[in-house]
């Protein structure tokens, strides 16, 4: 049982904005930064998003994460087909001296 | 081309030992630390161990604690992670990365794993 807390799955149609929400608490997103990452079946996982809101190089800017107290959030602007995959939340927590990964968000595009 | 390939994946029985490998290419792979991250089937990312740049800091997770040593050659360009104590729940894809913006002594405010491995399969099987 992961510390972060994300909804197992997620769907929208293409063009559709959806979001991938992340719970967690003090000692982790409350504290300290927060990553998204996507895992296409078969492929290894992609980093979409670090220190809370910053794309890497190469991430389309449909990609777009926010973060408020303990809670985090990952947006997808104009769904695409190919953005089916899993999407994980990630990050440092203190009080287990670890990185977490959220339990992942299955996205469907209907 | 930056890449990371592992190996040393296979079939074990429960109290077995694996070493797995992670060849850097591509990069300064001293002027990195590194992470090995793990998927069981059906289930979610899990991290399991980390080592600073000169291989002389490692943390893990606690269901790694006491059975899973990370090393690094960096004269080589490998990563290593020896499991033994191999049980049935250890059975899962695992992949090396590498973590971005890390200080010689800190990786707060990284800028995340943005390099990662093809994977390894791990399969603990009585």
């Amino acid at each position: 049982q992961s510390v972060l807390s994300q909804p197992p799955s997620a769907s929208g149609t293409p063009g559709q904005r959806v979001s991938i929400s992340c719970s967690g608490s003090n000692s982790n997103i409350g504290r300290n930064y927060v990553y998204w990452y996507q895992l296409l079946p078969g492929s290894a996982p992609k980093l979409l998003i670090y220190t809370d809101n910053q794309r890497p190089s190469g991430v389309p800017d449909r990609f777009s994460a926010s973060k408020s107290g303990t809670s985090a959030s990952l947006a997808i602007s104009g769904l695409r087909s190919e953005d089916e995959a899993d999407y994980y939340c990630a990050g440092w927590d203190d009080s287990l001296s670890g990185l977490e990964f959220g339990g992942g968000t299955k996205l469907t595009v209907l | 081309e930056v890449q990371l390939v592992e190996s040393g994946g296979g079939l074990v029985q429960p109290g077995g030992s694996l070493r797995l490998s992670c060849a850097a290419s591509g990069f300064t792979f001293s002027s990195y630390w590194m992470y090995w991250v793990r998927q069981a089937p059906g289930e979610g990312l899990v991290w399991v161990s980390r080592i600073n740049k000169d291989g002389t800091t490692m943390t893990y997770a606690d269901s790694a604690k006491g059975r899973f040593t990370a090393s690094r050659d960096n004269a080589k360009n490998m990563l290593y992670l020896q499991m033994n104590s191999l049980r049935a729940d250890d059975t899962a894809v695992y992949f090396c990365a590498r973590m971005d913006g890390c200080s010689r002594t800190s990786c707060y405010g990284n800028y995340g794993l943005n390099v990662w491995g093809q994977g390894t399969t791990v399969t603990v099987f009585s």
